[in-house]
């Protein structure tokens, strides 16, 4: 089966970096999702690591490492408009699978 | 294109009803997902298509649960009969494989609300 851990809640300041981590395990493995949901909202894609490294998109940036089950969203400039949850998902066999997802809180 | 469109976007029904939530697809995705979410269980995939043809359905709850794709755009997810414990918000979501990049685009949810 496939499992993702994340940590449940993160806490920063305006303007600080935050990172939030995914281990997973799965099987059939093709990359690694991050995705934003506001309360009440819809999730919205963030980036995708197929291999490992880093991609940067703007102020968000996303690392994978294959051989460690790991990946990690960071944050750059936090903004109080950062405030969501962030959902790591593998993409396994074009299965999305979801964890439970971090609750930020950006604080003034 | 209007993004993935489900209706109703909010339901109340009595237990024993049957319900149903539609899905419109963005036009030329081949992969549609449907998800639960609630506070307790996160985000769960119920069941996933390719071209219109179900694929896994491991993640449908129980036989009350059902879910049909008659053609490319257009999907349902059915709950017969209804019970409080189905509660949740429920997405469709809709990709494409034509790129690397394996975006998923999620409409605005069904949340439904069983009494």
């Amino acid at each position: 089966g496939q499992s993702l851990e994340q940590p449940s809640e993160v806490t920063a300041v305006e303007g600080a970096i935050v990172q939030i981590n995914c281990t997973y395990q799965t099987s059939g493995f093709y990359g690694l999702s991050w995705y934003q949901q506001h309360d009440g909202g819809a999730p919205t894609f963030l980036s995708y690591n197929a291999l490992d490294g880093l991609e940067e998109t703007g102020r968000f940036s996303s690392f994978l490492s294959r051989s460690d089950s790991y990946g990690y969203l960071l944050l750059q400039e936090l903004q109080m408009k950062d405030s969501a949850s962030y959902f790591c998902a593998v993409d396994s066999s074009y299965k999305l699978i979801f964890g439970s997802g971090t609750r930020l809180l950006v604080r003034p | 294109d209007a993004g993935v469109i489900q209706s109703p976007r909010h339901e109340v029904t009595e237990m024993g009803q049957e319900v149903t939530l539609r899905c419109k697809p963005i036009s030329g995705h081949d992969y549609l997902f449907w998800y639960r979410q609630t506070m307790m269980r996160g985000l769960e995939l119920l069941i996933y298509f390719n071209n219109n043809v179900p694929i896994d359905d491991s993640g449908m709850p129980e036989d009350r649960f059902s879910a049909k794709m008659p053609n490319a755009s257009f999907s349902t997810l059915k709950i017969q009969p209804s019970e409080p414990r189905d509660s949740a918000v429920y997405f469709c979501a809709s990709k494409g494989t034509q790129t690397m990049n394996t975006e998923a685009f999620f409409g605005q949810g069904t949340r439904l609300t069983v009494v």
